[in-house]
């Protein structure tokens, strides 16, 4: 069965980064992309961006301009994802997600609603 | 971005009861190349992640339900529970696939009354 599990609870000082990861299995981790989604404490959902397990193309929204990185390894079919300069406002549970279809639709799996998600992990950003 | 305002906020229904909720979206989701309307609907539980229900605006994800229903006119969506069930409770949230960035609802609380 498909599992998305990622890393535990993180709490980080302003300005710090972090880097979460969210390990993937129970299918071909190249045949479909991940997006990272996060939820502020009691709030809406909120896009980070998404990054390919075909080929490693990634699309970052703007709101985070030159913040978040996403990477993957294969080799341990994991998907990582670091958001830099953090501020209070970063404070948020942040879930990996993977794309509905394969990377061998017609959008190469871009456009794609969430099948699967990752438990969550929270970050704290605090001084 | 795209903006989807949900209505309304919050939601009690009767056990067994119709749960309507809707989505509308500040441009068309509507791809002519596929007929396809870019928009799905997630279920919340208090300390739980999203789970999918809808996506292409009304088709239903595997081993969701078939109370839970999703249709589309124009820029309005609705999620429709035909029969609310007491584990319906959650937060149900629509999103949009169609223009990046991705954007979500605010989110519609469900309650049984």
């Amino acid at each position: 069965q498909v599992q998305l599990v990622q890393s535990g609870a993180e709490v980080k000082k302003p300005g710090a980064s972090v880097k979460v990861s969210c390990k993937a299995s129970g299918y071909i981790f190249s045949n479909y992309g991940i997006s990272w989604v996060r939820q502020a404490p009691g709030q809406g959902l909120e896009w980070l961006g998404w990054i390919s397990g075909y080929n490693d193309n990634t699309y970052y929204s703007q709101k985070f301009p030159g913040r978040v990185t996403m990477t993957t390894d294969t080799s341990t079919t994991t998907v990582y994802m670091e958001l830099g300069s953090l501020t209070s406002d970063d404070t948020a549970m942040y879930y990996c997600a993977r794309g509905l279809n394969s990377v061998y639709t017609d959008s190469s799996g871009f456009y794609s609603p969430f099948d699967f998600w990752g438990q969550g992990t929270l970050v704290t950003v605090s001084s | 971005d795209i903006v989807l305002s949900q209505s309304p906020d919050s939601l009690s229904v009767s056990l067994g009861e119709r749960a309507t909720i809707n989505c509308k979206s500040s441009q068309s989701l509507f791809y002519r190349s596929n007929n396809k309307n870019y928009l799905a609907w997630y279920q919340q539980k208090p300390g739980q992640p999203p789970r999918l229900l809808i996506y292409w605006a009304s088709t239903r994800e595997s081993g969701v339900p078939d109370r839970f229903s999703g249709s589309e006119s124009g820029t309005d969506f609705t999620l429709t529970i035909s029969s609310l069930q007491a584990e319906d409770v959650a937060v149900y949230y629509c999103q949009q696939y169609f223009s990046t960035p991705w954007t979500f609802g605010q989110g519609t609380k469900v309650e049984i009354k």
